[in-house]
C-alpha cells in the first residue's frame, strides 16, 4: 500500500526561527512529490519536485527531494506569523494510466509572535 | 482567469440521505479530481475525470459517484450517507490526463452527516 508519512505532526516555534518539515514515502510508480500549504480550506501549491538533489526555492521557502532515500524536506527560514498553516506533502503516483496524489496527514505549523 | 469554485460551501445531512456537490474547474483545465479530507487528516483521492470519463478511482465504495460535463465542470454524488462521510470535500482541476502535477484546489464543501 502506498504510504506518505510527515513529521513532525505539529510544530510550534517563535517568529524568526527556521523550521524543517519532513516527508518520507513508500510508493510504487513514483512520478512527483508536491508540497502544499493549507491555511483554511483550499491547499495552495508550493513546490513540485521530480528530480533528486535539485533544490527549489521561493523566497524564504525551499525544498529538496532524495529519491534514493525516499524523502523530501521543506525549509522555511525567518518564519513569520503568516507561515502558520498545515503543510501537506503529496506524492504523485501513476498506475496503469491512473494518476493520483497520495497525501500525508500534514504538519501543523504554529508561529508565535 | 477564474479559479476553481465549489458549491455549496457547507451543508448538513442526515444518515441515509443523498448529496450532490458541484465544482467548476479553472478556465482552460479539462481534468477534475475529487478528494475527501476528514478532520486532522490529509486529503484522500476519490476519483478523477478527464474529458467526461472517469480516469482513476481511489478506495471509495460505489455509493460515491461522479460526472463531468462538456464544459469540464463536475459533480460528486454520495448516496446512503454515513456518519463517517462527514468531511471537507475538495475539488481540484488541472490540464491534461496526468494529474500528478500541480493541482488547483477549490475552497471545498464541508459536509456534516448527523
Amino acid at each position: 500500500e502506498d504510504k506518505v508519512v510527515q513529521s513532525p505532526l505539529s510544530l510550534v516555534v517563535h517568529e524568526g526561527d527556521t523550521v524543517t518539515l519532513n516527508c518520507s514515502y513508500e510508493v510504487t510508480n513514483f512520478r512527483s512529490l508536491l508540497w502544499y500549504k493549507q491555511e483554511k480550506k483550499a491547499p495552495t501549491f508550493l513546490f513540485m519536485l521530480t528530480s533528486s538533489g535539485i533544490e527549489k526555492k521561493s523566497g524564504r521557502l525551499s525544498s529538496i527531494l532524495d529519491k534514493k532515500e525516499l524523502f523530501s524536506i521543506l525549509n522555511i527560514t525567518a518564519t513569520q506569523t503568516g507561515d502558520s498553516a498545515i503543510y501537506l506533502c503529496a506524492v504523485g503516483i501513476s498506475n496503469f494510466g491512473n494518476e493520483k496524489l497520495t497525501f500525508g496527514t500534514g504538519t501543523r505549523l504554529t508561529i508565535i509572535p | 482567469e477564474t479559479g476553481v469554485t465549489q458549491s455549496p460551501t457547507h451543508l448538513i445531512k442526515t444518515r441515509g440521505q443523498q448529496v450532490t456537490l458541484r465544482c467548476s474547474s479553472q478556465s482552460g483545465h479539462n481534468t477534475v479530481s475529487w478528494y475527501q479530507q476528514a478532520l486532522g487528516q490529509g486529503p484522500q483521492f476519490i476519483f478523477q475525470y478527464y474529458r467526461e470519463e472517469e480516469n482513476g478511482r481511489g478506495n471509495f465504495p460505489p455509493r460515491f459517484s461522479g460526472l463531468q460535463f462538456p464544459n469540464y465542470s463536475s459533480e460528486l454524488n454520495v448516496n446512503a450517507l454515513e456518519l463517517d462521510d462527514s468531511a471537507l470535500y475538495l475539488c481540484a482541476s488541472s490540464f491534461g490526463q496526468y494529474s500528478t502535477g500541480e493541482l488547483f484546489f477549490g475552497e471545498g464543501s464541508r459536509l456534516t452527516v448527523l
